[in-house]
């Protein structure tokens, strides 16, 4: 099993559209999750932290569920500029934090 | 506020032949990493150094050697490059309990 675990997708949706990600871990000692962006040949950037009572940033919210190890993004109104690769990332272990990624979700947004 | 600069941004090497990737962060980040990104594997750590004076091994090191210079520079160096080598490398830094900052990448093709 993967430590972390994506569908890779591709999500069409057209613009204003609501669509969710999930992600699956399987340390059940994680403690930090992330989820990042990452535009076609560019690098990773951070897009949200995710915490424990779930956490929302404007358009994006994050949930966990510690019981079943998935994380969700949930984006609302997509607009054009949200297509990219949405990547989950779990910290490896609970001493030094090496972080693990999962391998994307693509989204394609169209007008 | 450069962040974490990478040099170079592409490279092609014949096979056999060696290079140093470097990284500089100027964040007065204790923790660097040492990535690759192959397609379809998603990111995988090579090494990585929690503190100046310090490095580990990651998930795929072999065939890379890196230097912790001090605590800005962090260097991967390939010292017999081969084909499956070929890859986007990435540099990161990071600050206690959060995500990485990436740096914008080196393409390596190796022939």
């Amino acid at each position: 099993r993967k430590e972390v675990e994506q569908d890779p997708g591709p999500f069409n949706v057209p613009e204003g559209a609501t669509v969710a990600f999930n992600c699956t871990y399987s340390n059940s000692a994680s403690q930090s999750f992330f989820w990042y962006r990452q535009d076609c040949r560019k690098e990773p950037k951070l897009l949200m932290s995710v915490y424990s009572s779930g956490n929302e940033d404007g358009r994006f919210t994050a949930q966990l569920n510690r019981a079943s190890q998935y994380i969700s993004l949930l984006i609302r109104d997509s607009k054009l500029s949200d297509s990219a690769t949405y990547l989950c990332v779990v910290n490896k272990d609970t001493g030094f934090q090496k972080l693990v990624f999962g391998t994307g979700t693509r989204l394609l947004v169209s007008p | 506020n450069a962040g974490v600069t990478q040099t170079p941004k592409f490279q092609v090497l014949k096979t056999g032949q060696s290079m140093t990737l470097q990284c500089a962060q100027d964040m007065n980040h204790n923790s660097m990493y040492w990535y690759r990104q192959d397609p379809g594997m998603g990111l995988r750590l090579i090494y990585y150094s929690a503190s100046e004076g310090t490095t580990d091994k990651g998930e795929v090191p072999n065939g890379y050697n890196v230097s912790r210079l001090n605590k800005r520079e962090f260097s991967l160096r390939l010292e017999s490059a081969a084909p499956s080598q070929t890859s986007v490398y990435f540099c990161a830094s990071k600050a206690g309990n959060y995500g990485y900052t990436f740096g914008s990448g080196t393409r390596l093709t190796v022939v």
